[in-house]
């Protein structure tokens, strides 16, 4: 069946430095890949998303990258601050796939001020 | 706030009991899913409503029953329960034509003793 796999699992940075997500995904008709962030005692939060007609998308300190061939996708964010400290998961889906959205494990993401 | 509101917010039941767990959307959408999450897994699609009619059912044991009186409420009843449904159970709702971006409430975190 389709997958997402995500990596890493736990990604620590320290305050201001990077931290990139990567996913990689199965379902070749897979046309939408939203993040998002799930703070603790939250539901996950939407923070960016790509369709298939792009290969990036910026918002703020956040970016997305997607690369269709290799069936990869990754997440940027530059500057990280303390606040950005949660769980992000990654997800595809597609105007094929019915209603389902597959989503990958999470990331935790540890930001070290 | 997402518009996704879930009651109740937590839930201890024994094995014996009933109880119900209620997600109502604010934001038009008339599409409806219950996910679950339990901790290092990827967030498990149980149900998902569409117009009011279930268009999904990804093998979810009987003692997991779903029920949509209107696109704005989702019920998940649930009867007889094992240690090993305790987790946090999502509740979604999106456009149905998108079928892209969900919007999540807080979820139920639900113990079974």
């Amino acid at each position: 069946g389709e997958n997402v796999e995500q990596h890493p699992s736990t990604l620590s940075v320290q305050e201001g430095d990077s931290a990139v997500i990567k996913c990689t995904y199965s379902d070749s008709a897979s046309n939408y890949f939203p993040w998002y962030k799930q703070e603790l005692g939250k539901g996950p939060q939407l923070i960016i998303d790509i369709r298939s007609n792009v290969g990036e998308k910026k918002d703020q300190r956040i970016a997305v990258t997607l690369n269709k061939t290799a069936k990869h996708f990754s997440l940027h964010i530059t500057e990280t601050q303390p606040e950005d400290s949660a769980v992000y998961f990654c997800a595809a889906s597609s105007n094929t796939g019915g209603f389902k959205t597959i989503f990958g494990a999470g990331t935790r993401l540890f930001v070290k001020a | 706030e997402t518009g996704v509101t879930q009651t109740p917010r937590h839930l201890v039941m024994g094995m014996t009991n009933k109880k119900s767990l209620k997600c109502e959307q604010h934001l038009g959408h008339n599409a409806m899913y219950w996910y679950k999450q339990s901790a290092k897994k990827p967030l498990e699609l149980m149900f998902v409503y569409s117009l009011e009619e279930r268009v999904e059912n990804n093998s979810v044991p009987s003692r997991f029953s779903p029920e949509c009186p209107n696109s704005s409420h989702l019920f998940l009843h649930l009867h007889t329960l094992q240690p090993e449904d305790s987790a946090l159970y999502l509740c979604a709702s999106s456009q149905a034509h998108s079928k892209g971006t969900q919007y999540f409430g807080p979820g139920t975190r639900l113990l079974v003793l």
